[in-house]
């Protein structure tokens, strides 16, 4: 079993719709929990980092932690076409310097 | 974008030959990372360099080696590739200057095929 679990999708929404992007960990170690765009054929760019429980919003944006349940999310508010791309959560322990990356989901916004 | 630069960016081998991939960043970050991307596998990482000379072993670090002689050169080696190396690779940075969370910025990535 993966430490972090991630569904590969593909996920195909609307324009306008609230998208919701989920992953699974199994570490209880694990304290900082980020999210990762990439579009096609680049690198990966953070999004959103959380450290320990919560919630964290930055404009459309909404990182939610549940370390209880092992569990964090990622919604999009009024997602545009121009979010379509790949999203990967990844987590670490203190220091943060080693990640663990989800599969990656990959997201397109249908105009 | 971080100045984070990959060296081949593309490049197609056959099996058994040694390949040699290059990071190279301009922002004086000590900590570097490699990493390969793979469908269904996410980004796992292959080792990593806490600073000149240091470096330590990921999650997938067999069949490859690095090296870091200078701050701003990482350097991935494939000893003797196979077809299972067959990978996008990418290079990250981060400053590594506390203890606790420090953000790690990607390269565009090097896109290796194994005959």
């Amino acid at each position: 079993q993966k430490e972090v679990e991630q569904d590969p999708g593909p996920l195909s929404v609307p324009e306008g719709a609230i998208v919701s992007l989920n992953c699974t960990y199994s570490n209880s170690a694990f304290q900082y929990f980020m999210w990762y765009r990439q579009y096609s054929r680049k690198g990966p760019e953070l999004l959103m980092y959380t450290y320990s429980s919560g919630n964290k919003e930055d404009g459309r944006f909404t990182a939610q932690v549940d370390k209880s349940s092992k569990y964090i999310s990622l919604f999009i508010r009024d997602s545009q076409p121009s979010d379509s791309a790949t999203y990967l959560c990844a987590m670490s322990g203190q220091g943060a310097q080693k990640l663990v990356f989800g599969q990656g989901t990959r997201l397109t916004i249908n105009p | 974008d971080a100045g984070i630069t990959q060296s081949p960016r593309h490049k197609v081998t056959e099996t058994g030959t040694p390949v040699t991939l290059r990071c190279h960043q301009t922002e004086n970050h000590r900590y570097m990372y490699w990493y390969r991307q793979d469908p269904g596998h996410g980004l796992r990482l292959i080792h990593y360099s806490y600073g000149v000379k240091d470096t330590d072993k990921g999650e997938v670090s067999d069949g490859y080696s690095v090296s870091r002689s200078k701050t701003e050169d990482f350097l991935l080696t494939l000893e003797s590739a196979t077809s299972s190396q067959t990978s996008v690779y990418f290079c990250a940075i981060s400053e590594g200057l506390t203890p606790s969370y420090n953000e790690q910025f990607f390269g565009p990535g090097t896109r290796l095929t194994v005959l």
